[in-house]
């Protein structure tokens, strides 16, 4: 099984839209839980880190499910600029290292 | 706002040469780190560094990887001789693991090309 999985999209959708994309990952111990994002050809950036009780930032929400080692991300209110790669990534084992997923790619169209 | 600067933004090399790449992460971070992204593939670990020595490397930083903190800023990743399936981007990280969430910053990263 795949460390970190996510479906590839690509999700178009027009400005406005609300976008869900959603996450598993297989190693039980992971402890930390983000979803950073990635433009063409450009370093990922942080997005947000997602805790257990879930968390909002402006149009953005992030939900983890560590039952079903399962994570989510909502977008609401879908912007031109939110056009990019969403990379869903936890921590290894040890702690250190980051495991990404290949990300889901998404488009807002005018 | 701070940032992780790296150095060059391109390299092309010859297949057996060797190359280091550079960085200087996040000044007040603790931890650094070494990824690598083939060409429309995921971002993959190499290694991470703490206190002068690698906390954790994965399978692909082999015998011909090495990593330095040659002084109080720069952190290098070197790659001794050159395949050609070590083109791809590179991209240097740092964070604080402050109260156990491990967030990393990025570099714009570096492109390599092994011709």
């Amino acid at each position: 099984r795949k460390e970190v999985e996510q479906d590839p999209g690509p999700f178009n959708v027009p400005e406005g839209a609300t976008v869900a994309f959603n996450c598993t990952y297989s190693n039980s111990a992971s402890q930390s839980f983000f979803w950073y994002r990635q433009d063409c050809r450009k370093e990922p950036k942080l997005l947000m880190s997602v805790y257990s009780s879930g968390n909002e930032d402006g149009r953005f929400t992030a939900q983890l499910n560590r039952a079903s080692q399962y994570i989510s991300l909502l977008i609401r209110d879908s912007k031109l600029s939110d056009s990019a790669t969403y990379l869903c990534v936890v921590n290894s084992q040890a702690g250190t290292a980051l495991i990404f997923g290949k990300g889901t790619t998404l488009s807002v169209s005018s | 706002e701070p940032e992780v600067t790296q150095t060059p933004s391109h390299q092309v090399t010859q297949m057996g040469q060797e190359v280091i790449l550079r960085c200087v992460p996040i000044s007040n971070h603790l931890y650094f780190y070494w990824y690598r992204q083939i060409l429309g593939q995921k971002v993959e670990f190499l290694v991470s560094f703490y206190n002068n020595e690698i906390s954790e490397k994965s399978e692909i930083f082999d015998d011909q990887f090495s990593v330095e903190r040659p002084d109080g800023s720069n952190f290098t990743l070197k790659i001794r001789s050159t395949k050609l399936e070590d083109s791809a981007m590179y991209f240097c990280a740092s964070g604080e693991l402050a109260g156990g969430l491990n967030e990393q910053f990025f570099g714009p990263g570096t492109r390599l090309t092994v011709l």
